[in-house]
């Protein structure tokens, strides 16, 4: 079975800081994982994919995340907020179950003019 | 590349009224497709998934059922919706098999009044 953990509930940072929203899993299998991003009332964007390639995946407007198995996270990082980078952000594990999507509970970013 | 298409984009609809939303995919043959509902700041919840026309899993017991008439067509139904309904509809698809993303729709504000 997979689940996932999204450490935080909400995280606020000024324009022009760092980013950091964090990501724990669970899962019995070499999972696949992903972190989405929902603007309001919009559906949710793939930012970026890990499939068992490299351990740092690059993925769109400046985000990335590091696969550390030892650690079972899955951190999304960028290195500098922009005010349109405020949404909901959603880490999501994958088991090779044709259902097995599981969602984190969701980070909401916020970022401080 | 590949589309996906919701409809309507927001509705309001009486306690007791049917339901019919639509989720077209454009560009893929053979997609799984699945239906997820978002409740007002929760996180997603699998209704329903199908891997192929005519074949539907649910996840969750409910008034809701779906159907897929055309490969690329998914249908979300009610016959009397209850105020529990509300929600945020989104609409996903993957390729058929392995540990692959998924890719969602705009989505379906629904409104029970």
């Amino acid at each position: 079975a997979q689940s996932v953990t999204q450490l935080d509930s909400h995280v606020s940072v000024s324009e022009g800081t760092p980013v950091l929203l964090r990501c724990n899993y669970s899962s019995s299998y070499s999972p696949s994982l992903f972190w989405y991003v929902q603007h309001p009332n919009k559906g949710l964007q793939l930012l970026l994919k890990y499939t068992s390639a490299a351990t740092l995946v690059k993925g769109i407007n400046g985000f990335e995340a590091e696969f550390k198995k030892s650690e079972t996270s899955f951190h999304l990082t960028k290195p500098s907020a922009h005010m349109s980078d405020a949404a909901e952000y959603f880490c999501v594990v994958k088991g090779p179950v044709v259902q097995n999507f599981v969602f984190g509970p969701g980070t909401r970013l916020s970022v401080l003019p | 590349s590949q589309t996906i298409h919701q409809w309507p984009a927001t509705l309001v609809q009486p306690v007791g009224s049917p339901l019919s939303l639509e989720c077209t995919v454009e560009g893929t043959s053979n997609p799984n497709l699945y239906w997820y509902r978002q409740a007002a700041g929760r996180g997603l919840q699998l209704l329903f998934y199908s891997v192929g026309i005519g074949q539907i899993s649910s996840e969750v017991p409910q008034n809701l059922s779906a159907s897929r008439p055309q490969d690329r067509q998914f249908i979300l139904s009610s016959k009397k919706l209850l105020l529990s309904d509300s929600g945020f509809y989104l609409c996903a698809w993957s390729v058929r098999a392995g540990f692959y993303e998924q890719y969602f729709g705009p989505g379906t504000r629904l409104t029970v009044t």
